[in-house]
């Protein structure tokens, strides 16, 4: 398995500023994805973090907007940028971890980053 | 593509009685199936998984799935409703062709009545 943490675990944010929210791996993964949770709903995943390169985003979100790095295979930070309340969330970061383990094709969760807009 | 649909946004059981809750899914390849539960205020904690091996699967807190081929179905059961088992439940699924990236239903949120 893999011990995922995420900061801020919470944050009040005034509209059209931007927050980075961090995810921290305690193992090497090869795969690291970031979801949105709106209030009320499921999750929707946003993209996929790519070490060393740009991520790869879902239809509807854009890179200006969820600006994501991957400097290495444990650690990555997406960037909710010029926000406005309808960004109020929880965004969660999910690792997959490859190999020939009976955790292959599985993701594991990180704890979330509640947002709040105002 | 792949799609997850979850009958029932909410289900009210008593406790002591049997948990059901319904997943169909779509995909034009193998699927990997997943329940995961998430507790208020917390991230998802994965249930039980289906990746192309047995079709009666077993997970934690005593919750089983069993995926039907033919009815494109992964419904999660639980014999015996405990007061903590109210939380919402996804389910999702992913393929090799989709690069493993899990699609959710809307989730299923479980009151558990006294």
């Amino acid at each position: 398995s893999a011990v995922i943490s995420q900061k801020p675990s919470r944050d009040i944010c005034q509209r059209g500023t931007s927050l980075t929210i961090q995810c921290q791996v305690d193992s090497q993964v090869t795969m690291m994805f970031w979801y949105r949770q709106q209030p009320g709903q499921s999750l929707t995943l946003i993209a996929t973090a790519n070490q060393g390169s740009e991520a790869t985003y879902e239809s509807g979100f854009v890179i200006d907007k969820f600006p994501i790095s991957r400097p290495n295979l444990t650690f990555s930070t997406l960037t909710v940028s010029n926000m406005s309340p309808e960004d109020s969330s929880i965004y969660l970061c999910s690792v997959e971890i490859a190999g020939g383990s009976s955790w292959m094709n599985e993701q594991f969760f990180g704890p979330g980053t509640r947002l709040t807009v105002l | 593509a792949q799609s997850v649909t979850q009958l029932g946004s909410h289900v009210s059981v008593s406790e002591g009685a049997l948990v059901l809750l319904r997943c169909n899914y779509s995909s034009s390849v193998p699927p990997y199936l997943f329940w995961y539960v998430q507790y208020p205020n917390q991230g998802l904690q994965l249930l039980l998984k289906y990746t192309s091996a047995a079709t009666l699967v077993k997970g934690i807190n005593g919750f089983e799935a069993e995926f039907k081929k033919s009815e494109t179905s992964f419904h999660l059961t639980k014999p015996s409703a405990h007061m903590s088992d109210a939380a919402e439940y996804f389910c999702a699924v992913s393929t090799k062709a989709a690069g493993n990236k899990l699609t959710f239903g809307g989730g299923t949120r479980v009151l558990v009545k006294p």
